[in-house]
């Protein structure tokens, strides 16, 4: 029952420019979205968030953009620098909107981001 | 420096045996969570620890797992009996308010 999926199993991109991750959900019911880096043997690693009232949330060189209607969400990265090389997961919960999410994160399968110097 | 700090790093054991990995968040929080990822595949949640108590478990979280909070301070995740597919990396992670911060995890081998 895959109801955070990422279609993409990696992507490669050239530094400097943009790195666009896409996720799309099922859950009607999430209500609260965020993205995750990891890399190998290490935790996954916060990045950025965005709930179901908002369409974009930005900070820094991340931007998140939220399409409700569709389901879908995606991460940009502009502009692309070698260290963002990893995978990154795409996370859903809800209840947020009401204060009473318990942080149930669903995750998706992750998107292996190569960015080639 | 690590808000949540998981031990061991990697643990290796027979099955049938019994595991015990330990989480120390450095800050009192009260919100505690495991989750794991097996190789390959998703991160999973397993279960949500709230004030000393399970709020929440999947269907994973069987009776062969269970959690705890001892001294207050340490949070374990417990494995009765493991098996070959308990096999995974093992995530604890309390919660900010933006998310959840994970801890950098413990490699659990099972043979």
């Amino acid at each position: 029952d895959q109801q955070v999926k990422q279609n993409s199993p990696s992507l490669s991109v050239q530094e400097g420019r943009i790195s666009i991750l896409n996720c799309d959900y099922t859950n009607s019911m999430f209500d609260y979205f965020l993205w995750y880096k990891k890399y190998p043997a290490e935790g996954p690693t916060f990045l950025i968030s965005i709930s179901s009232i908002k369409d974009k949330n930005e900070d820094g060189r991340f931007t998140v953009f939220l399409n409700k209607s569709a389901k879908h969400l995606s991460l940009h990265i502009v502009p692309s620098q070698p260290g963002d090389s990893a995978v990154y997961f795409c996370a859903a919960t809800r209840g947020y909107g009401r204060g009473g999410s318990n942080y149930k994160l669903t995750f998706g399968k992750g998107t292996l981001l190569t960015v080639n110097p | 420096e690590p808000e949540v700090t998981q031990t061991p790093s990697h643990q290796v054991t027979q099955m049938g045996q019994e595991v015990i990995l330990r989480c120390v968040p450095i800050s009192n929080h009260l919100y505690f969570y495991w989750y794991r990822q097996i190789l390959g595949q998703k991160v999973e949640f397993l279960v949500s620890f709230y004030n000393n108590e399970i709020s929440e478990k999947s269907e994973i979280f069987d009776d062969q797992f269970s959690v705890e909070r001892p001294d207050g301070s340490n949070f374990t995740l417990k494995i009765r009996s493991t098996k070959l597919e308990d096999s995974a990396m093992y995530f604890c992670a309390r919660r900010t308010g933006s998310g959840l911060f994970f801890g950098e995890g413990s490699r659990l081998t099972v043979l």
